[in-house]
Formats: C-alpha cells, sequence, structure tokens
C-alpha cells in the first residue's frame, strides 16, 4: 500500500486559508469516507482535527474544515495564524482492511 | 480524561525484539481499537496495525506481517506491540492511539480515526 499523496510544503501569511491536499486512489480515499487530518508540532504526538473526512473533534478550531472529491481529500485551514505552524497528516482507510498515511505537509506560517 | 502512557525508551541490538506497552485509563478499554503508529527520524508517520479487544481481531500493514505482533490485556487496560527481527531502519518513535472503529450492519467493521495518542516511545536499534 503506497502512501497517499500530500504536498511537502504549503505557505500562507496570517488571515489568509491555505488547503492541502490528499490524493490516494479508488482502493482507499475514493472508496471510504474515512479520512482523517492530523497536526503534529515539533516533538509531539499527533493530534486529530478533522475525522470522516469533514467532522471536528470537540475542541478543535472551526478554521479547519475537510472535504473530499473523487481521490483526493483535502483540509482547509481559514484566518491561518501562528500557532498553525506544524506538520500535517492525512490518513484513510484501504480496501486491504488497513491503514495508510499521507506523505505528509509542513505548513509555513510567513 | 483519556490517557495512553507507553513504556519508556528501548535500545535494541539487530536481529532482537522489543515489546512496548501501552496502558490506557479514562475510558472503557474494550469499547475501542487500539492501533501502533510509528515515526522514523525525520520520517512521516506509518501505520503498522491494530486490534479491536473485544473480538481480539488483529489487522497489520503488509509490510510488518510476520514480525508485529499486537496483544492487549484487558484485566490491566494495556496494549503491546511487539516487532521482532529488529533492523537499524526500524530505529523510530512508537506511538499507540485509541482508535474509532465503524461497523456496518453486516457486522463488518472498520478502522475510523485515531483520538487519543500516547507520548511515543524511542526505539533505537544499533549495534
Amino acid at each position: 500500500q503506497s502512501a497517499l499523496t500530500q504536498p511537502a510544503s504549503v505557505s500562507g501569511s496570517p488571515g489568509q486559508s491555505i488547503t492541502i491536499s490528499c490524493t490516494g486512489t479508488s482502493s482507499d480515499v475514493g472508496n471510504y469516507n474515512y479520512v482523517s487530518w492530523y497536526q503534529q508540532q515539533p516533538g509531539k504526538a499527533p493530534k486529530l482535527m478533522i475525522y470522516e473526512v469533514n467532522n471536528r473533534p470537540s475542541g478543535v478550531s472551526d478554521r479547519f474544515s475537510g472535504s473530499k472529491s473523487g481521490n483526493t481529500a483535502s483540509l482547509t485551514i481559514s484566518g491561518l495564524q501562528a500557532e498553525d505552524e506544524a506538520d500535517y497528516y492525512c490518513t484513510s482507510y484501504t480496501s486491504s482492511s488497513t491503514h495508510v498515511f499521507g506523505t505528509g505537509t509542513k505548513v509555513t506560517v510567513l | 480524561q483519556v490517557q495512553l502512557v507507553q513504556s519508556g525508551a528501548e535500545v535494541k541490538k539487530p536481529g532482537s525484539s522489543v515489546k512496548v506497552s501501552c496502558k490506557a485509563s479514562g475510558g472503557t478499554f474494550s469499547s475501542y481499537a487500539i492501533s501502533w503508529v510509528r515515526q522514523a527520524p525525520g520520517q512521516g508517520l506509518e501505520w503498522m496495525g491494530g486490534i479491536i479487544p473485544i473480538f481480539g481481531t488483529t489487522n497489520y500493514a503488509q509490510r510488518f506481517q510476520g514480525r508485529v505482533t499486537i496483544t492487549t490485556d484487558e484485566a490491566t487496560s494495556t496494549a503491546y506491540m511487539e516487532l521482532s527481527s529488529l533492523r537499524s531502519e526500524d530505529t523510530a518513535v512508537y506511538y499507540c492511539a485509541r482508535t474509532l472503529v465503524d461497523y456496518d450492519s453486516s457486522g463488518y467493521y472498520y478502522i475510523s480515526y485515531f483520538d487519543y495518542w500516547g507520548q511515543g516511545t524511542l526505539v533505537t536499534v544499533s549495534s
């Protein structure tokens, strides 16, 4: 199972919106709504930001939103803030009854 | 409040095995699955496998099949991940994560997402 494809880096100025893509195949992202997104700060464990494509856990800012179209899922961060600077990973359930993570995206706030 | 507390760092020789523990508190242990995810230095996250304690069902990523064993002890609400035939490429931080599982009307289950994570355990493989 190959890793889902994410851009290596995305950057934006404070207040702007950015979108991170996560491209898989019809065996994972395209066939299941079990796509989730995680934020990882340096030296910390990942934190759940979005689950099942577009659901936000309690306590996560509504500036974070998720969507999916075909084999590509997306995470949008609106009103970018300095604290959003981190690595972001998507993951999806697969037809092999496993999970596969994305390659990861480093978000930089300019 | 759900907490997952993992065992401490390990240094292992190539060819040996390591067993990492993950003790859960603050929730009903058997109601959720536990997954193990690893992260090599400077690299991304990699799902290794998971277990649904109530069924004793395990799923492993193909690349770890035959080398990884995930178990649970419901009496102590502890999950374990044992990785054998260690090589230098297995040097990584290993995380456990509480895993939500969805079921359909026929009883089939789907690993959905990981909502709580342990603090991570660094395993170093070096001769």
